[in-house]
């Protein structure tokens, strides 16, 4: 069983609509939870940083954190079309290695 | 401010090769970390560098290794290449370890 377990998708969603994406994870000492988007043949992108548990908001995006249930969530808000992207949920420990998850690939139709 | 810089962006190799790569951190950060990304595994850790010395390690054979310079430069070096190796390395700069920002990759392709 992976550390990190995140659905690939693919996700389909029309413009304007609200995306969801969510990592779960096996190892409590998670401590630092990232979301990380990355275009065709490029970088992964940070977007989000949390350390604790419940909600962080940045323009459209809202990070999640439930770290009793091991899971946490991206919220992208009037989803356009240059969202088209993979998704990564990323986290650490004390240490400075992030674990990956496999990545959500989302489309948004025009 | 520039971004992490990775040379070259495109390399093909044959078996048996060795490689280096390249990554320029950001202006003042002093951690480097790698990391490998292919379809089947995702991104997986390989090692990150702080001040010249290597802190962390992954779980990867020693045929993957690498190096810090004083002024934060990191290079990594694949000896005797596997089909296997084939994959986009991305390197990620940090002050300190903390908030990572990402290069474009290096795409190696082993044939």
């Amino acid at each position: 069983q992976k550390e990190v377990e995140q659905d690939p998708g693919p996700l389909s969603v029309p413009e304007g609509a609200i995306v969801s994406l969510n990592c779960t994870y096996s190892n409590s000492a998670f401590q630092y939870f990232m979301w990380y988007r990355q275009y065709s043949r490029k970088g992964p992108e940070l977007l989000m940083y949390t350390y604790s548990s419940g909600n962080k908001e940045d323009g459209r995006f809202t990070a999640q954190v439930d770290k009793s249930s091991k899971y946490i969530s991206l919220f992208i808000r009037d989803s356009q079309p240059s969202d088209s992207a993979t998704y990564l949920c990323a986290m650490r420990k004390g240490d400075y290695k992030l674990s990956f998850g496999a990545g959500t690939t989302v489309t948004v139709r025009a | 401010k520039a971004g992490v810089t990775q040379t070259p962006r495109y390399l093909i190799k044959t078996r048996g090769q060795q490689v280096t790569l390249s990554c320029s951190p950001i202006s003042g950060h002093r951690s480097v970390s790698w990391y490998q990304q292919t379809p089947g595994q995702g991104l997986q850790f390989l090692f990150e560098y702080f001040s010249e010395t290597q802190r962390n390690k992954g779980n990867f054979p020693g045929r993957f290794s690498g190096r810090q310079f004083s002024n934060s430069r990191s290079e990594m070096n694949v000896s005797t290449l596997e089909l296997g190796d084939s994959a986009l390395y991305l390197c990620a700069s940090s002050y300190a370890g903390d908030t990572q920002y990402f290069g474009p990759g290096t795409r190696l392709t082993v044939l």
